[in-house]
C-alpha cells in the first residue's frame, strides 16, 4: 500500500508571492490534515479536510487556505508568503477521526 | 485544552542503554488517545503506537515499550538496548473526540544513541 505523498519535497519562493502544495492520502483514507513544523514553535495543527470539508482549523491566519478533491487529494495554499512561513508543511492521512495519522515526508518551503 | 509536555529537549545514551522518553499530558476529556511517533533525520514522522483512554495495558513490541499511567497523565516510552539507528526525535502527541482529529503534540525529544 503506497503511503503519503507529497509534492514538491522542496520549494524556495520569495516574499509575497504565493504557493500551492500538494498531497495524497493512502487510498482508502478520507482525513487529510496539515502541520507546519518549525525549530521554534515544533508541530503546529493548520487545518483538517474530511470528505472534501473542512472540519477542524489551527490558529493560522487567513493567508492559509486548502481544499480537498473527491479522491481525498489535498492541497494547501500560502499567499502573500512571509519569511516566518519558512518550515516544513507536513499532510498525514487518516481513516477517519481519532484513528493514527500516516504522514508523509513533507515540503521543506524557504522563503527569502 | 489539550496539552502534551516532553520535558526532555536531547538525550543522549550509549548504544546498548536503556533509555526512557517521558510524555505527561493535559487534557479534560475522559476519552482520548495517545500517540507515540518517531522522526528520523530524513522528516517523515512514523506512528509508532496508539493508546485509548480506556485501556492502561502497558505494551510491549521488541525493544519498544509504553507504560501509560492516568493516575500521573503520562504515557513514557522505553527502548531497551538502544541501537544506532534509534537516533531520532521522538514526538508524543494527543487527540480526543471533542476536538476533532487535531493532534497535540509535544515538543519533541531528540534521542542520539552513541555507539
Amino acid at each position: 500500500k503506497a503511503g503519503v505523498t507529497q509534492t514538491p519535497r522542496y520549494l524556495i519562493k520569495t516574499r509575497g508571492q504565493q504557493v500551492t502544495l500538494s498531497c495524497s492520502p493512502i487510498s482508502g483514507h478520507r482525513s487529510v490534515s496539515w502541520y507546519q513544523q518549525t525549530p521554534g514553535q515544533g508541530l503546529q495543527f493548520l487545518f483538517e479536510y474530511f470528505s472534501e470539508t473542512q472540519r477542524n482549523k489551527g490558529n493560522f491566519p487567513g493567508r492559509f487556505s486548502g481544499r480537498q478533491f473527491s479522491n481525498s487529494r489535498s492541497e494547501m495554499n500560502v499567499s502573500t508568503l512571509e519569511l516566518g512561513d519558512s518550515a516544513l508543511y507536513l499532510c498525514a492521512s487518516s481513516r477517519g477521526e481519532i484513528d493514527e495519522q500516516f504522514f508523509g515526508p513533507g515540503t521543506r518551503l524557504t522563503v527569502l | 485544552a489539550q496539552k502534551v509536555t516532553q520535558a526532555q529537549t536531547e538525550i543522549s545514551v550509549v548504544e546498548k542503554e536503556d533509555v526512557t522518553l517521558d510524555c505527561v499530558y493535559e487534557t479534560r476529556d475522559t476519552t482520548y488517545y495517545l500517540f507515540w511517533y518517531k522522526q528520523p533525520p530524513s522528516g517523515e514522522l512514523v506512528f509508532l503506537i496508539r493508546r485509548n483512554s480506556f485501556d492502561e495495558q502497558n505494551e510491549i513490541s521488541g525493544r519498544y515499550s509504553w507504560n501509560f499511567q492516568k493516575s500521573t497523565s503520562s504515557f513514557n516510552f522505553t527502548i531497551t538496548a538502544s541501537q544506532v539507528v534509534d537516533s531520532a526525535v521522538y514526538f508524543c502527541a494527543l487527540s480526543a473526540p471533542n476536538t476533532g482529529n487535531q493532534f497535540y503534540f509535544g515538543t519533541g525529544t531528540s534521542l542520539t544513541v552513541i555507539p
